[in-house]
């Protein structure tokens, strides 16, 4: 079993819509908790980063983490088809340690 | 600022040949990362840098693959032979600590290995 799931989608929604993206964990030493986009044939770029558990928001984009449940989300408001792109999960144990990804879910989004 | 450059961007191979990726990182950022990606799935580390020394390489494997950050700037990645299951994306990283709480880690665009 891989320490951190995620669902590969892929995710179809209309523009405008609210996308809901999640992982879930088994490590319960994961301190850092990130969101990245990536694009095709690009290398992946940070969304968000949480630390420890909560909610953080980022204009469109809120990240919530619950350590209690080992589970991390990410909403996407008044989706745009340019937030098209494959969305991953990544923890990491402490600053600047390796990050451990989920394998990714695709999202596209309809005009 | 320039980001990650990594060369080349992409590389095509038969099985049992040598190749090499080139990583030069954001200036000033003395953590490096190469991380492999295969189709469909997260990346996963390879190795980390700490300016010229490899602190985790517990996931490279050293029979054939092998890596050097030379002065602690820019590093190389090898692999010798290569392998069919080798192909995939190769992604170099980069951070800096800076006072900051959190390091945030900057990608590459990576380079895409095939072998035949």
């Amino acid at each position: 079993q891989k320490e951190v799931e995620q669902d590969p989608g892929p995710l179809s929604v209309p523009e405008g819509a609210i996308v809901s993206l999640n992982c879930t964990y088994s490590n319960s030493a994961f301190q850092y908790f990130m969101w990245y986009r990536q694009y095709s044939r690009k290398g992946p770029e940070l969304l968000m980063y949480t630390y420890s558990s909560g909610n953080k928001e980022d204009g469109r984009f809120t990240a919530q983490v619950d350590k209690s449940s080992k589970y991390i989300s990410l909403f996407i408001r008044d989706s745009q088809p340019s937030d098209s792109a494959t969305y991953l999960c990544a923890m990491s144990k402490a600053a600047g340690n390796k990050l451990t990804f989920g394998g990714g879910t695709r999202v596209l989004v309809k005009p | 600022e320039a980001g990650v450059v990594q060369s080349p961007r992409y590389k095509i191979i038969e099985k049992k040949q040598p190749v090499a990726f080139w990583c030069n990182p954001i200036s000033g950022h003395n953590t490096l990362y190469w991380y492999l990606q295969n189709l469909g799935q997260g990346p996963e580390l390879l190795i980390r840098y700490e300016n010229e020394e490899a602190v985790d390489d517990s996931q490279l494997p050293k029979d054939r693959f092998s890596a050097e950050r030379l002065k602690g700037v820019d590093s190389t990645l090898k692999i010798q032979p290569a392998e069919l299951g080798d192909s995939a994306v190769y992604l170099c990283a980069s951070s800096s600590r800076q006072g900051r709480s959190y390091n945030e880690q900057f990608f590459g665009p990576g380079t895409r290995l095939t072998v035949l």
